[in-house]
């Protein structure tokens, strides 16, 4: 149980194009999901905490007008890269609160590998 | 916000436990994580232990909570090749804060 998917695994796009990530828990709903990015050799970072039915909370330093989340229903949330370049390729990687039973535990998506040339 | 260190390499030989250790600033967090990343993939919840816990022992692996001194640690008993991976604990009430993952390196 509780299994959190990501599509794509992986992207290559050209740079100036945008790119949607999609994170669906896929046996629980989940009111919050949570998105990170993992530089290579560093930990994860978290951008974004993402509440279904209204607007997320970046963390400082994320630009919300580049890194658009919506989190539409209690099983999906995006993560859109709009007009994307070189430096945002990373590893992003979404996670996901079950609504019930509430607790802090949270399940993680594999990851989508986004590289931009 | 809360911080959090570990050593970044561990090498052990093959059968011999592991112990990867952890230091954290935030004590509010309800619950403090190891997360697994295997080479390519994505995050693995190992385990977990409840801020109220001392220790938690889950098969080959054993939890260690210090509240006091804000330390947390990862054993891994009888350490096979299949153990070899980057291993992060995590912490915090609300979006996890990662430390930087401590690479377990297994000698023949």
């Amino acid at each position: 149980g509780a299994v959190v998917s990501q599509h794509p695994s992986w992207v290559i796009c050209k740079s100036g194009t945008s790119v949607k990530i999609e994170c669906r828990s896929l046996d629980f709903q989940a009111t919050t999901m949570f998105w990170y990015r993992q530089f290579p050799k560093q930990s994860l970072m978290l951008m974004a905490t993402s509440n279904e039915g209204s607007k997320a909370t970046y963390e400082q330093g994320v630009e919300k007008d580049k890194f658009l989340i919506n989190h539409a229903s209690l099983t999906l949330s995006t993560l859109t890269v709009t007009s994307a370049h070189p430096e945002d390729s990373s590893f992003y990687i979404c996670s996901a609160s079950p609504s019930w039973p509430r607790t802090d535990t949270q399940y993680f998506g594999p990851g989508t590998r986004l590289t931009v040339l | 916000g809360e911080d959090v260190e570990q050593s970044l390499f561990l090498s052990v030989r093959e059968g011999d436990s592991s112990v990867i250790n952890c230091t954290y600033t935030d004590s509010s967090s309800t619950y403090l994580y190891w997360y697994k990343q295997e080479p390519g993939a994505g995050l693995q919840l190992l385990t977990y232990i409840f801020s109220n816990m001392d220790m938690k022992q889950d098969q080959r692996l054993t939890v260690l909570l210090n509240k006091k001194d804000k330390h947390l640690s990862l054993r891994i008993a009888d350490t096979q090749t299949g153990d070899s991976a980057i291993y992060f604990c995590a912490g915090g009430a609300d979006g996890l804060t990662f430390g930087k993952g401590t690479h377990l390196i297994i000698q023949p």
